[in-house]
């Protein structure tokens, strides 16, 4: 199996900024890829690296280091459409995809 | 169109029934996902097919039998399941990386499978 961690669960407050940590142990890595899930429904796509470094996409940011072996996800100014799980996915070779256990995370007012 | 379309969306069946689930997507994308996802779980790698070809099996018990009959279509033939493959299945599809990137997955709503 793939060693992926996440933190369980969190709380922040709306407006406020949250850091979402993911670990990985894993060989023939080919990128980490950040979904978003409200209960009940699929996985949508928020962000993805493959590189080291940041990439930013509007509210959403994520970060990776592949010799730490560690991403996060950033979501500013949040908002209670964003109280979901959050999923990182470690890509392997040849379409492998393997997911955390996710992140739910609960916006409060 | 970014969309992944599965049927049916709900889905109850005995252990001696045969069932079929289906996903479809017209994004032109070369590889498809079935994934199996339990309650309050992430979603489980089940195969992955690669230019209709299947790529990946994950061990997956031989009652779950995975079948691409074109590039737009996934088709997940069920036969003599146990109540505990009672869970969500996923669709998802998404392009082929290349050396200079690699692609999202696109995931379709699911089928609730209930097995009885």
């Amino acid at each position: 199996g793939q060693n992926i961690d996440q933190p369980t669960e969190m709380t922040a407050t709306e407006g406020a900024i949250v850091q979402i940590n993911c670990t990985y142990q894993t060989s023939g890595f080919n990128g980490l890829f950040w979904y978003q899930q409200h209960a009940g429904e699929a996985p949508t796509f928020l962000s993805y690296n493959v590189l080291d470094g940041l990439e930013e996409k509007g509210r959403f940011s994520s970060f990776l280091s592949r010799s730490k072996g560690y991403s996060y996800l950033l979501l500013k100014e949040l908002q209670m459409k964003d109280s979901a799980s959050y999923l990182c996915a470690v890509r392997r070779n040849f379409n492998k995809f393997y997911f955390g256990s996710g992140t739910k995370l609960n916006v409060k007012p | 169109d970014t969309e992944v379309t599965q049927t049916p969306k709900h889905l109850v069946m005995g252990m001696t029934n045969k069932k079929s689930l289906k996903c479809e997507q017209h994004m032109g994308h070369r590889a498809m996902y079935w994934y199996k996802q339990k309650a309050k779980k992430p979603p489980e790698l089940m195969f992955v097919y690669s230019y209709e070809k299947l790529s990946i099996n994950e061990s997956v018990p031989s009652r779950f039998s995975p079948e691409c009959p074109n590039s737009s279509l996934l088709n997940l033939h069920l036969h003599a399941l146990q109540p505990e493959d009672s869970a969500l299945y996923l669709c998802a599809s998404s392009q082929e990386k290349t050396r200079q990137k690699s692609y999202e997955q696109y995931f379709g709503p699911g089928t609730r499978l209930t097995v009885t």
